[in-house]
């Protein structure tokens, strides 16, 4: 059985431009949820989905969008970066929603310049 | 809006001592989880919680949930180096999406 695995491992971007991460969610989940972790912080929801629907979302603005494909991978896209945005992107997969338990991948650590 | 306030923020100790982490909250929460998370990986669920009341064990840490669901605690019998990391609890928030506290840094010393 795969793990949550992420794309890249980290990034370096500079103030205003784009970025597209990537998560192939574990064997079997057709789950996907998105956490932004600042440093020292705890993770705070941006949004998931569930068999390629949007499924609820956090307080993040439209730019933090996101995309869910026939395979159950994820792409988490964020447009004009802030310096705010800098931090650890999580994934989390499952089967079948919130109420189902969450295994979260690595993390993409993203850092605006 | 519901939150949850974890303390300490950071905890240092020597290997062999205990210790007690704290996670509140003025909103109810339907379950509460505890994850632990090392450097340069995502959390790891340590235990779900969803009986008020209810107390549960794995190996050296016992979890406690609140009586009314707003608070859980971490004790943590005999620490040693390899409970090093960062504590965070969660609660199932009104609209199912996980929220999680804090945070608690605990750095165990040989």
């Amino acid at each position: 059985e795969t793990g949550v695995t992420q794309s890249p491992t980290h990034l370096i971007k500079t103030r205003g431009q784009q970025v597209t991460l990537r998560c192939s969610s574990q064997s079997g989940h057709n789950t996907v949820s998105w956490y932004q972790q600042a440093l020292g912080q705890g993770p705070q929801f941006i949004f998931q989905y569930y068999r390629e629907e949007e499924n609820g979302r956090g307080n993040f603005p439209p730019r933090f969008s996101g995309l869910q494909f026939p395979n159950y991978s994820s792409e988490l896209n964020v447009n004009a970066l802030e310096l705010d945005d800098s931090a650890l992107y999580l994934c989390a997969s499952s089967d079948g929603g919130y109420q189902e338990t969450q295994y979260f991948g690595p993390g993409t650590r993203l850092l605006v310049l | 809006t519901q939150l949850l306030e974890q303390s300490p923020q950071f905890l240092s100790i020597q290997e062999g001592e205990n210790l007690t982490v704290y996670c509140n909250s003025s909103s109810v929460f339907s379950s509460l989880q505890w994850y632990r998370q090392e450097p340069g990986e995502g959390p790891v669920l340590l235990v779900t919680v969803v009986t008020g009341g209810e107390v549960k064990k794995l190996k050296r840490l016992t979890f406690q949930f609140g009586d009314a669901r707003k608070d859980s605690s971490l004790h943590i019998t005999a620490a040693q180096p390899g409970d090093t990391g960062l504590y965070l609890c969660a609660g199932e928030s009104i609209t199912d999406k996980l929220i999680f506290g804090t945070g608690t840094r605990l750095q165990v010393f040989p």
